[in-house]
C-alpha cells in the first residue's frame, strides 16, 4: 500500500523568505517518482517539480528544489524567495514505476505574508 | 488551447440525476486520467486510459461511475443516479506518453454539487 503524509495543514511565510513543505511517503516499491503540484484557488493543479527515486541529485526548478532523502522516505519541497503569488495549496504525490496513478497527500496550505 | 480543458466547470445535480463530465486532453497525449477531489483532501485516482483503452478503473467508487475515451482523445466521465457523496471536484489529467515518470498535466476541474 502507498501512503503520502503531509503533516502541515497550513503554513505562513514572510515574503522573500524561504519555506520548506514536508512530505513523507511509505511504499514497498523499489522505484517510483515523486512530484509536487501547486493548486491555487482557481483549482488547477500546476506541476512544479519531479524527482525519480534513482536520481542521485536533488531536483531543482527555478525557485523550487526538492530535498530528497531516500532512506528517510522524505521529499520536502523548498521554495526560495517566497512571492505573494505562491499562496496556494501544495500537494506531494508519488507514482510507483510501472503503474499509472498518483497517490496524493492531503496538502499544505501556504500563505505568503507581505 | 494548449492545456487540458474540462466542461462544465460547475454542475449542480439533483440526487438521482445522471451527469456527464467532459475532458479535452492536450493534443497528442497518449495517457488520460480522472481523479476525484473531495473538499479539503488530495485528489484520488479514479481511472486511466492509454489511447482509447481503459487500462485501470480500480478507483471508480461504484458501478454508477463509467468513463470512456472512444477515439483516444476526448474523454467523458458519467455518473448515474448521483448521490450526495458524489459531490466533489473531478479532475482530468493527461500525459504525453504512458511512462510513470511522465508529468501529468491537469485541467481546472469540474465541481459537482449533488443536492
Amino acid at each position: 500500500a502507498q501512503k503520502i503524509t503531509q503533516t502541515q495543514p497550513g503554513m505562513f511565510v514572510q515574503e522573500k523568505e524561504a519555506v520548506t513543505l514536508d512530505c513523507t511517503y511509505d511504499t514497498s516499491d523499489p522505484s517510483y517518482g515523486l512530484f509536487w503540484y501547486k493548486q491555487p484557488s482557481s483549482g488547477e493543479m500546476i506541476f512544479l517539480i519531479y524527482q525519480g527515486s534513482y536520481d542521485q541529485q536533488n531536483a531543482t526548478e527555478g525557485r523550487y528544489s526538492l530535498n530528497f532523502q531516500k532512506a528517510r522516505k522524505s521529499a520536502n519541497l523548498v521554495i526560495s524567495a517566497s512571492q505573494l503569488g505562491d499562496s496556494a495549496m501544495y500537494f506531494c504525490a508519488m507514482i510507483p514505476y510501472g503503474f499509472n496513478k498518483f497517490y496524493f497527500g492531503s496538502g499544505t496550505k501556504l500563505n505568503v505574508k507581505p | 488551447g494548449a492545456g487540458v480543458s474540462q466542461s462544465p466547470r460547475y454542475k449542480v445535480a439533483k440526487r438521482g440525476q445522471d451527469v456527464a463530465l467532459r475532458c479535452d486532453p492536450i493534443s497528442g497525449h497518449v495517457s488520460l486520467f480522472w481523479y476525484q477531489q473531495a473538499l479539503g483532501q488530495g485528489p484520488e485516482f479514479l481511472t486511466y486510459f492509454q489511447n482509447e483503452a481503459q487500462l485501470d478503473k480500480s478507483g471508480l467508487p461504484s458501478d454508477r461511475f463509467f468513463a470512456e475515451r472512444p477515439e483516444g482523445s476526448v474523454s467523458t466521465l458519467k455518473i448515474q443516479r448521483t448521490q450526495q457523496e458524489d459531490s466533489a471536484v473531478y479532475l482530468c489529467a493527461s500525459s504525453l506518453y504512458e511512462s510513470s515518470s511522465d508529468t501529468q498535466y491537469f485541467g481546472p476541474g469540474t465541481r459537482l454539487t449533488v443536492l
